[in-house]
């Protein structure tokens, strides 16, 4: 198993240009959600998602979109990247409730906005 | 107040040491609790789950201390290998669809 792949590793964007961050899993996980980690502030959840078709807000959702269309597959969109958005983007994923179940995170795509 | 807080560190210990962190939470209706262990700059991997009985596996133990709302990791006889940051997260809804990572502790194991 590949476990949870995430690309691009590496990304500059300039300020006002969109892009997709993606995300898959080969585990047949049920929840899958996306952190932003910052330096002194922990990870931060973006959005969740705990099935194919069903996603949720978690605590920083401005500025990004989710979907899920597979269970394998839950890409982030940036619509009008901002440089506050400069960070390191986590993708994870679980057998099913968060909050009950270890989380296994891809290696991450770093991210800086100029 | 931040929900989950921990001493940010760097811990410098010799190989050897006994080194242990605490880290304290402020919803009082959290049930799950872990210790996730970060090496520079890659992904977070899970150490251990803490359970209310406290839990040890091999030279780390974890302990909950429901009353004062903090959760500590004990780790004896440090390796090098153990130089890394030690995540504290905790649920962050009823639900159980949110976690709630604290900044976490770096830790470095010297020769």
């Amino acid at each position: 198993n590949a476990g949870v792949t995430q690309t691009p590793k590496f990304q500059v964007l300039k300020t006002g240009q969109s892009m997709t961050l993606q995300c898959a899993q080969d585990m047949n996980h049920e929840y899958m959600s996306w952190y932003r980690q910052d330096p002194g502030m922990g990870l931060r959840l973006i959005h969740y998602s705990v099935g194919a078709g069903i996603t949720d807000q978690g605590e920083v959702p401005n500025g990004y979109n989710v979907s899920r269309s597979t269970t394998e597959d839950f890409p982030l969109r940036l619509l009008s990247a901002a440089p506050s958005q400069t960070s390191v983007y986590f993708c994870a994923s679980s057998y099913q409730r968060i909050s009950s179940y270890e989380q296994y995170f891809g290696p991450g795509t770093r991210l800086t906005v100029t | 107040r931040k929900e989950v807080e921990q001493d940010p560190g760097p811990f410098n210990v010799p190989e050897g040491a006994t080194v242990a962190f605490n880290c304290t939470y402020s919803n009082s209706a959290s049930q799950s609790f872990f210790w996730y262990r970060q090496d520079c700059r890659k992904e977070p991997k899970l150490l251990m789950s803490v359970y209310s009985s406290g839990n040890e596996d091999g030279r780390f133990t974890a302990q909950l201390n429901r009353a004062s709302q903090y959760i500590s990791l004990l780790i004896r006889d440090s390796k090098l290998s153990d130089s890394a940051t030690y995540l504290c997260v905790v649920n962050g809804d009823n639900a159980g669809n949110m976690l709630t990572f604290g900044g976490g502790t770096r830790l470095m194991v010297k020769p």
